[in-house]
């Protein structure tokens, strides 16, 4: 299966940026990476995706290293609501028509007023 | 709120015990997918049902079951509880079963304690 390696947790402030790490070193060419969020309490909640290029919708941007072999989620201004475990996945397909999720640890992410 | 639902919110039973955890996707959904989310093991993917038939396993335990009606909603049955059971047990749903876009809307979740 192929991984995906985060921090175990960052900082930011509220209104300031947060760039979040995911290595995914063995990723194969048709893996999508995704990336999911949990806030306290809840189930996970869908944040963006993509294969190749740069992403961005009204969330968050997906920067995408051009070997893809890591990628950065980035929330450009940092809310108190924003607090989660942010998870980066790979959506591998396996056995043909299949596919699934594999989710790590993910990052906390702490935000401070 | 995702659109999708489950029932019971919480659930407590006695090891050995058999139960039943239900899941209604968005409407307009086929794929139900299972996830196990435990303190030791976070989120663990167990299942995924595409209109009704299987389409993909994880780290499902023989004792766990699941299927989907043809009202789309799905059943995970859980038996021989043990008490490393005790776990949220999270549904998800998706609009297409193989798709390039793949967002997946999670449920509230099932606590499931076993004691």
């Amino acid at each position: 299966d192929a991984k995906t390696t985060q921090p175990n947790s960052m900082e930011s402030n509220e209104e300031e940026p947060v760039h979040l790490p995911c290595n995914h070193s063995t990723i194969s060419g048709t893996d999508y990476i995704h990336w999911y969020r949990q806030l306290p309490s809840q189930g996970p909640e869908y944040v963006i995706h993509g294969l190749t290029s740069n992403v961005n919708n009204r969330m968050a941007s997906l920067a995408i290293a051009e070997d893809r072999k890591s990628s950065t989620l980035i929330l450009h201004r940092a809310t108190l609501r924003d607090a989660a475990v942010y998870y980066c996945i790979l959506r591998e397909v396996s056995g043909g028509s299949n596919y699934k999720l594999t989710f790590g640890k993910g990052t906390l992410l702490t935000v401070n007023p | 709120d995702s659109g999708v639902t489950q029932t019971p919110k919480h659930l407590i039973t006695a090891t050995g015990q058999r139960v039943t955890l239900r899941c209604s996707p968005r409407s307009g959904d086929l794929s139900v997918y299972w996830y196990q989310q435990s303190l030791d093991q976070g989120l663990q993917f167990l299942i995924q049902y595409y209109n009704g038939e299987e389409r993909a396993k994880g780290n499902i335990l023989e004792r766990f079951s699941a299927q989907q009606f043809p009202d789309l909603h799905s059943e995970l049955n859980l038996s021989s509880l043990e008490l490393g059971d005790s776990a949220l047990y999270f549904c998800a749903s998706s609009v297409a079963e193989r798709a390039s876009y793949n967002e997946q809307f999670f449920g509230p979740g099932t606590r499931l304690t076993v004691l």
